[in-house]
């Protein structure tokens, strides 16, 4: 069975400080893959990143980094210098081969709130 | 290049009618996703579509949900007859293959009075 586990209900900062929002997964495929999803207060949901299992190498892009540890399976998000524009609910999301197909699901997603 | 197109954007229902929901996904794409969104809660996978096939459709409620894909391009998903629990917002996906990224419509917001 495939699992995506966002501890994290709701994180509240300040503009500029640096967050972190943590997803944990399970899964018994060596193949899989790991997505990170914005949905800001407009309800669409925005593609971030995706990762391969065979791939750890951590990934920079502007302000946002991921950290892929298969060890801990477990792919967190960094945020720095959090901005207003953050504020959004972001999910973590797995697809994973079980039964020949790759089924893409989500967890519960961490609100993030930046305040000015 | 066009994203995925979903409608109605909104709708409002009596319990015990029916609804449809119609989605058109990015040209090309052959995995299709329907999802259920409830207030607060994460993305719930109702029923995914592989071309023609449905490939996992075990979190779908059969009894009241049937969702289609014709020629593996458009999708219709309806509910029959609706409950007040299925308010929520259905998302409408598409990515190139499996375990590609997946890009996501704008939903459509159900409300069941």
């Amino acid at each position: 069975a495939q699992k995506v586990t966002q501890a994290q209900t709701e994180i509240s900062v300040v503009e500029k400080e640096d967050v972190t929002l943590d997803c944990v997964y399970e899964t018994r495929d060596t193949t899989y893959y790991l997505f990170w999803y914005k949905q800001p207060p407009s309800g669409e949901l925005v593609f971030l990143i995706r990762r391969n299992s065979f791939d750890e190498q951590n990934e920079i892009s502007g302000r946002y980094s991921w950290n892929f540890q298969k060890s801990t399976s477990s792919f967190n998000f960094t945020i720095t210098a959090s901005q207003v524009v953050d504020s959004a609910v972001y999910f973590c999301a797995l697809s994973g081969f079980s039964g020949g197909y790759n089924k893409l699901i989500f967890g519960a997603g961490t609100r993030l709130a930046v305040h000015p | 290049e066009a994203g995925v197109a979903q409608s109605p954007r909104y709708k409002i229902i009596e319990k015990r009618q029916s609804v449809a929901f119609w989605c058109n996904p990015i040209s090309g794409h052959a995995t299709l996703y329907w999802y259920q969104q409830i207030l607060g809660q994460g993305p719930k996978l109702l029923i995914q579509f592989q071309n023609n096939g449905v490939v996992d459709d075990s979190q779908l409620p059969k009894d009241r949900f049937s969702a289609e894909r014709l020629k593996g391009v458009d999708s219709t998903l309806k509910i029959q007859p609706a409950k007040l629990e299925d308010s929520a917002v259905y998302l409408c996906a598409s990515s190139e293959d499996r375990g590609t990224e997946a890009f996501f419509g704008q939903g459509t917001r159900l409300t069941v009075v």
